[in-house]
């Protein structure tokens, strides 16, 4: 099983549209994760950090399930600036590589 | 705001080459790292280093070196520049602590002809 895994999509939704994803992740001891964006052909940007259960800012939340070792973005209302790669990234105490997820591409259309 | 930057946005290198990518950050922080990101691959780590003159391999460390002589700097070392090589580099950095981000530079795209 690989240590984070995403679907890679594309998600297309319609402008307005909810949508949600999941990221998957091996490693039960991992404590904090992060969400980033990234635009095409840019670098991954930080969107959300989630420290505990889960977060919410403005139209996005996150969402941690460790029962079942997932984390979920919800993207409420989307937006055409919307579309981009969504990388997921679960971090554990004791090391310092992150390992990023591959990321799901999410298209937003008018 | 944390700025992280990259001396270059494009470069072209012929094969051969030793080609030096830059990386510059000016929020103290401890941690750096150079990635390389491929379609379909990800980010896969390079090299990282944990505090000044310190170093680590990351997972695809094979034809790289790195130098950390200051805080702020990282420099990744191509040796001998190869086709395979050819790819975007991302610089990050971050504080010490697995609670705190990651933050990249805007990427370097470098083509090995």
């Amino acid at each position: 099983r690989k240590e984070v895994e995403q679907d890679p999509g594309p998600f297309n939704v319609p402008e307005g549209a909810t949508v949600a994803f999941n990221c998957t992740y091996s490693n039960s001891a991992s404590q904090s994760f992060f969400w980033y964006r990234q635009d095409c052909r840019k670098e991954p940007k930080l969107l959300m950090s989630v420290y505990s259960s889960g977060n919410e800012d403005g139209r996005f939340t996150a969402q941690l399930n460790r029962a079942s070792q997932y984390i979920s973005l919800l993207i409420r209302d989307s937006k055409l600036s919307d579309s981009a790669t969504y990388l997921c990234v679960p971090t554990t105490s004791g090391t310092y590589k992150y390992i990023f997820g591959t990321g799901t591409r999410l298209k937003v259309l008018a | 705001d944390v700025k992280v930057t990259q001396s270059s946005r494009y470069l072209v290198k012929r094969t051969g080459e030793k080609v030096f990518l830059e990386c510059v950050q000016d929020m103290d922080h401890e941690n750096m790292f150079w990635y390389r990101q491929d379609p379909g691959l990800g980010l896969r780590l390079i090299y990282f280093s944990y505090d000044v003159k310190m170093k680590e391999k990351g997972d695809i460390p094979e034809g790289y070196s790195v130098s950390r002589e200051k805080k702020e700097r990282f420099s990744l070392i191509l040796e001998s520049a190869s086709t395979n090589q050819t790819s975007m580099y991302l610089c990050a950095s971050r504080l010490t602590g697995n609670s705190q981000p990651q933050h990249f530079g805007d990427g370097t795209r470098l083509s090995i002809l």
